[in-house]
């Protein structure tokens, strides 16, 4: 079966600081991937989305970058952390095999920008 | 292009009386439609689809959702709620002709049951 994982759960990082969260898929190949930011318990926003190594799809224009430098691997980073980077980050997969297929949610990290 | 809205920001229902949470869509093609439920600090998991087919769609927990689309709804709803229900639902759509894009959702429903 196929998991998602990532880390950390929670950080806590100062204004200016970088910033890496890291999220792989396990059990399958080639999916697709995606980072969402969740702000205040509410809706959802795309940040970025892979269809394969080293495509990056953005769709946002905010301080932060993704790469997927490995098949099952995608990270969001940041050089330089504002305080509206505080949020629910979310990592997600979905097989290229049918439109029909539902997005897996990772666990998240919950980042505090102080 | 793709949307959703969830009218509710919040919906409150007592202890063992039925539930709906709204949810319309608006796609070009035909939809693939989505309910998800969110957990505090947790990511979000997946409830049902209408692909096609059947207009009910059953799911985990209970939940089933009934696609209309004359009036482009997909409406979830549960005969008898729990208070273990109490979360934040998402809807979500994807255009059958749109290719490998991701999902659209909703603002998301808070749901309370009350005891």
């Amino acid at each position: 079966s196929q998991t998602i994982h990532q880390w950390p759960a929670t950080l806590v990082q100062p204004v200016g600081s970088p910033l890496s969260l890291e999220c792989t898929v396990e059990g399958t190949s080639n999916p697709n991937l995606y980072w969402y930011r969740q702000a205040a318990g509410r809706g959802l926003q795309l940040l970025f989305y892979s269809v394969g190594i080293g495509q990056i799809s953005s769709e946002v224009p905010q301080n932060l970058s993704a790469s997927r430098p490995q098949d099952r691997q995608f990270i969001l980073s940041s050089k330089k952390l504002l305080l509206s980077d505080s949020g629910f980050y979310l990592c997600a997969w979905s097989p290229k095999t049918s439109r029909a297929y539902e997005q897996y949610f990772g666990p998240g990290t919950r980042l505090t920008v102080t | 292009a793709q949307s959703v809205a969830q009218p509710e920001d919040q919906v409150n229902v007592a202890e063992g009386n039925p539930l709906t949470v709204k949810c319309t869509y608006s796609v070009s093609g035909n939809p693939y439609l989505f309910w998800y439920v969110q957990y505090p600090n947790r990511g979000l998991q997946f409830l049902l689809k209408y692909i096609t087919g059947d207009n009910l769609v059953k799911g985990s927990y209970g939940f089933e959702a009934e696609f209309n689309k004359s009036q482009t709804s997909f409406h979830l709803k549960k005969p008898s709620a729990l208070v273990s229900d109490s979360a934040l639902y998402f809807c979500a759509v994807r255009d059958a002709n749109s290719g490998n894009t991701p999902l659209v959702f909703g603002k998301g429903t808070r749901l309370s049951v009350i005891a």
